[in-house]
């Protein structure tokens, strides 16, 4: 069946960056999405980003430009995050999900939604 | 951006109860909206996908209806195990955005 698994938990100084992983089974690596999504203690669901694993193309939110940076490893079929310059305010529970929809030249990532999700890494920003 | 507004923000109701949950976008996103039930601790879930088809192995008490700009959740009969958080999700183009949420707890 399709897995997502992420890495464990992670503490880190502000200023500092983090990296996170998501591996990947199951399925074709390089037919479908991979997003990432983060939740903040206390606030809603906020979307971060998108990789196309097959070619590497990425797009992320506004507010995460410059500060995210999303790659793949297709030969361990592995998705990861970087967030840098952290501040107090990345601490969060940070999500990859898949779109179930393979990817298609026509239409790239609009239209899809998340299933499944891997089960979340706590990310930790304290000095 | 797409702005996504979810209302109410929160809301008490009793087992059994028959419950809606809106979602509001602007501009128009045709039908590119997605509905997910988010416990503590847990990954959301997906509960209903372009606007009103049901992923497979929700409950048929789910439903998902609307589009354009006005969509809604609705949970026909209540069930102990539905009381969470939940989400609508925007993917018109490639810069999604999520509701801000609406808490649904116990009566």
């Amino acid at each position: 069946q399709v897995q997502l698994v992420q890495s464990g938990a992670e503490v880190r100084k502000p200023g500092a960056s983090v990296r996170v992983s998501c591996k990947t089974s199951g399925y074709s690596f390089t037919s479908y999405y991979v997003h990432w999504v983060r939740q903040a203690p206390g606030q809603g669901l906020e979307w971060m980003g998108v990789i196309n694993p097959g070619d590497g193309g990425t797009t992320y939110a506004q507010k995460f430009r410059g500060s995210v940076t999303v790659t793949r490893d297709t030969s361990t079929s592995t998705v990861y995050m970087e967030l840098s310059s952290l501040r107090s305010e990345d601490t969060a529970v940070y999500y990859c999900a898949r779109d179930p929809r393979p990817y298609d030249f026509w239409s790239g990532s609009q239209g899809g939604w998340f299933d499944p999700w891997g089960q979340g890494t706590l990310v930790t920003v304290s000095s | 951006d797409i702005q996504m507004t979810q209302s109410p923000s929160s809301l008490s109701a009793s087992v059994g109860d028959r419950v809606t949950i809106t979602c509001r976008a602007s501009p128009s996103i045709s039908r590119y909206l997605n509905w997910y039930q988010h416990k503590p601790g847990k990954a959301p879930k997906l509960l209903i996908y372009a606007a009103s088809s049901l992923q497979s192995g929700v409950p048929s008490r789910f439903s998902g209806s609307g589009s354009g700009t006005d969509f809604t959740l609705t949970i026909s009969s209540l069930q102990p195990e539905d009381f969470a958080t939940y989400y609508c999700q925007q993917s018109y183009g490639t810069l999604y955005t999520f509701g801000q949420g609406t808490k649904l707890e116990i009566k």
